[in-house]
């Protein structure tokens, strides 16, 4: 069964660098998300990306953060300049359609760890 | 605001009973849907279940039941004959039709399959 892939699983950077998280969403799947989980807490949107654009974002998605379509198979968030708060389980989703009864497909996370 | 509420931290369950894990959802919208996601320990998210607001009957997949109460807003997932795999988290996720795409999390319950 296709799956979403994230890499890498585990990620630890000195807080204030740049981090770039990646994503292959399920192939023939056109919209794309990332949502994060601190943890022991709910799991939080933080984008959605069709067409090559944002289509929407929630108030965690700062000047910070950005995602990109690189090519046509990657999906990445980069955080800029990373903070402590930061750290937490990062997913990454995709979906056929959206505003239907399709559920969102996650990959199996990236731990972000800003020492 | 759309809020989805899961009031159980932690439940227990003896292998090969049922259990129920409570949601509750919060919209003024009339269009949205409810989907049940599965995390084990090792932190990938597991698409279980979907109802649709406008869904006359409640949603079975093998041993999941959803029992959708939409006058009461709620929404709990009932596992059947539970087997030592099913001790994970559960979160409860709502997306309303006009507010776009995000899905609206729970605070999951832990579920832990006494063998």
């Amino acid at each position: 069964e296709p799956e979403v892939t994230q890499t890498p699983s585990h990620q630890v950077t000195q807080m204030g660098q740049e981090v770039i998280l990646r994503c292959v969403p399920i192939s023939n799947h056109l919209y794309f998300y990332w949502y994060r989980q601190i943890l022991g807490q709910k799991v939080e949107f933080l984008v959605s990306f069709y067409n090559n654009e944002i289509s929407e974002k929630s108030e965690i998605f700062d000047d910070q953060f950005s995602v990109e379509r690189p090519d046509g198979s990657n999906f990445t968030l980069k955080i800029r300049s990373t903070k402590l708060e930061d750290s937490a389980m990062y997913f990454c989703a995709s979906s056929e359609e959206q505003y239907s009864n399709q559920p969102q497909h996650f990959g199996d996370g990236t731990r972000l760890s800003i020492l | 605001a759309q809020k989805i509420t899961q009031t159980q931290p932690g439940m227990f369950v003896q292998e090969k009973e049922a259990v129920t894990l409570d949601c509750t959802y919060d919209t003024s919208d009339p269009s949205y849907g409810l989907f049940w996601y599965k995390q084990p320990s090792s932190g990938e998210m597991i698409f279980l279940i979907y109802q649709g607001s406008y869904d006359q009957q409640n949603a079975t997949e093998g041993r999941y039941s959803l029992n959708f109460q939409k006058a009461r807003k709620s929404a709990n997932l009932v596992i059947s004959a539970s087997q030592l795999g099913d001790s994970a988290m559960y979160f409860c996720a709502m997306r309303v039709l006009n507010t776009g795409n995000q899905f609206y999390f729970g605070t999951g319950t832990s579920l832990t399959v006494i063998p």
